[in-house]
């Protein structure tokens, strides 16, 4: 009953490094998407795929990159970080066929970029 | 834009106590609203929501009524547990699953 699962959970990088942060489903889910978590502003959102081969950015996509070359996997790349990079960062999911606004999140990602 | 506005937390309640999570939000046209609870250690999860206006979501003995008038969803339960201790996040819906969350209130019970 794996669900939505985020590697790692929590990350140390130094300014101008690169990573990836993991995100894979089992639900067979067509809709993934990345959202950060900061103190005082909620939820925002990175990037977002409604399929395989197809992604799109959202409301903040400056200094993200993602692929989508599966159903179950949606790998979120800093390619160098910055401090102001410094959040939680959740994986999302959901089935394609409705718009019903239910997400189903991962445990989160917690980076801290010095 | 869209946005949503939540009460400033922690709200700390007493077991059975009644609580109350204002949220209101501000949009374009009539989106739908949902309440998102975290639990400690966990990811968000939809507690429940409302499509239109006057609806009333509910789950778990929580509720929320979509209140056009005063553009509100306010998340109510007659009776908290210690188990109801976590972030509750209120959302509106601008797009294909697209959700705008508010910043969360956090919500501690003590027995």
């Amino acid at each position: 009953n794996a669900g939505v699962t985020q590697t790692p959970k929590f990350q140390v990088l130094k300014t101008g490094q690169s990573m990836t942060l993991q995100c894979a489903q089992d639900m067979n889910h067509e809709y993934m998407s990345w959202y950060r978590q900061d103190p005082g502003m909620g939820l925002r959102l990175i990037h977002y795929s409604v399929g395989a081969g197809i992604t799109d950015q959202g409301e903040v996509p400056n200094g993200y990159n993602v692929s989508r070359s599966t159903t179950e996997d949606f790998p979120l790349r800093l390619l160098s970080a910055a401090p102001s990079q410094t959040s939680v960062y959740f994986c999302a999911s959901s089935m394609t066929g409705t718009n019903t606004g239910e997400l189903f999140f991962g445990e989160g990602s917690r980076l801290t970029v010095l | 834009g869209n946005s949503v506005t939540q009460m400033e937390g922690p709200v700390t309640l007493s077991e059975e106590a009644f609580l109350t999570i204002n949220c209101t939000y501000t949009a374009t046209g009539y989106p739908s609203l949902f309440w998102y609870v975290q639990y400690p250690g966990e990811g968000l999860q939809l507690l429940l929501k409302a499509t239109k206006a006057d609806d009333k979501g509910s789950n778990k003995g929580f509720e929320a009524t979509y209140r056009k008038e005063t553009t509100s969803f306010h998340l109510e339960k007659g009776s908290v547990q210690v188990s109801d201790s976590a972030v509750y996040f209120c959302a509106l819906r601008t797009g294909f699953q697209k959700l705008v969350f508010g910043t969360g209130t956090r919500l501690l019970v003590s027995p």
